[in-house]
């Protein structure tokens, strides 16, 4: 059981330039998030998605896009990459909202854009 | 914008101590309160998921209540080892949503 993937584990951008943080989970849950994690600032949502075809924004959406195609897959897009956007991005996976359900967390992709 | 608030920022124990911190948020509809546990290079593992007011919750040495009418949770460790040492995440969870609005944590640190 692989659980929550995330590629690519590190990556350098130029500014501008655009990618996409892959993350695919295997426990077919409906929920996924995307959180960026700045030194101390703790975790921001940046997109969730409640199921396939439904996204919404999370605190910091500015700068990024998502797409739910599926219920495994969760991109997130990085059209005109900015050094704000150096940071640790984690994506998560729940079964649903209710019951208190935790998350489980990707294992993360460092970004530095320069 | 929700406040999550946990203190410590960071604490440092020696090995065989025990310690605890703490976790507060607001006390109006709340759903559920998680706790995560974050190893350096690691990604956040679920350790509680606390819903209602006066809940406990153990696993070994790690414990946690909850007290929804006044807004906060403790995490307690006893006999801390230097396998504890990591940051521990609270997540407030709104009735409204299945959004999780994280504090920034408590770096511990065990020394042996």
């Amino acid at each position: 059981n692989a659980g929550v993937t995330q590629t690519p584990k590190f990556r350098i951008l130029k500014i501008g330039q655009s990618m996409t943080l892959q993350c695919a989970q295997d426990m077919n849950h409906n929920y996924m998030y995307w959180y960026r994690q700045d030194p101390g600032m703790g975790l921001k949502l940046i997109y969730y998605s409640v199921g396939a075809g439904i996204t919404d924004k999370g605190e910091v959406p500015n700068g990024y896009n998502v797409s739910r195609s599926t219920t495994e897959d969760f991109p997130l897009r990085l059209e005109l990459a900015a050094p704000s956007q150096t940071s640790v991005y984690f994506c998560a996976s729940s079964l649903r909202s209710t019951g208190g359900y935790g998350y489980t967390f990707g294992s993360g992709t460092r970004l530095t854009v320069v | 914008i929700l406040n999550v608030e946990q203190s410590p920022q960071s604490l440092h124990v020696q090995e065989g101590d025990s310690t605890n911190f703490t976790c507060s948020f607001p006390s109006s509809n709340f759903y559920a309160l998680h706790w995560y546990r974050w190893e350096t290079a690691k990604s956040p593992e679920a350790l509680f998921v606390m819903t209602l007011n006066g809940d406990e919750k153990k696993k070994g040495r790690i414990s946690a209540t909850l007290n929804t009418k006044e807004g906060y949770s403790y995490l307690y460790i006893k006999g801390s080892q230097p396998e504890d040492s990591a940051t521990y995440l609270c997540a407030f969870q709104e009735t409204s949503g299945s959004r999780l609005t994280f504090g920034e944590g408590t770096q511990l640190t065990v020394n042996p």
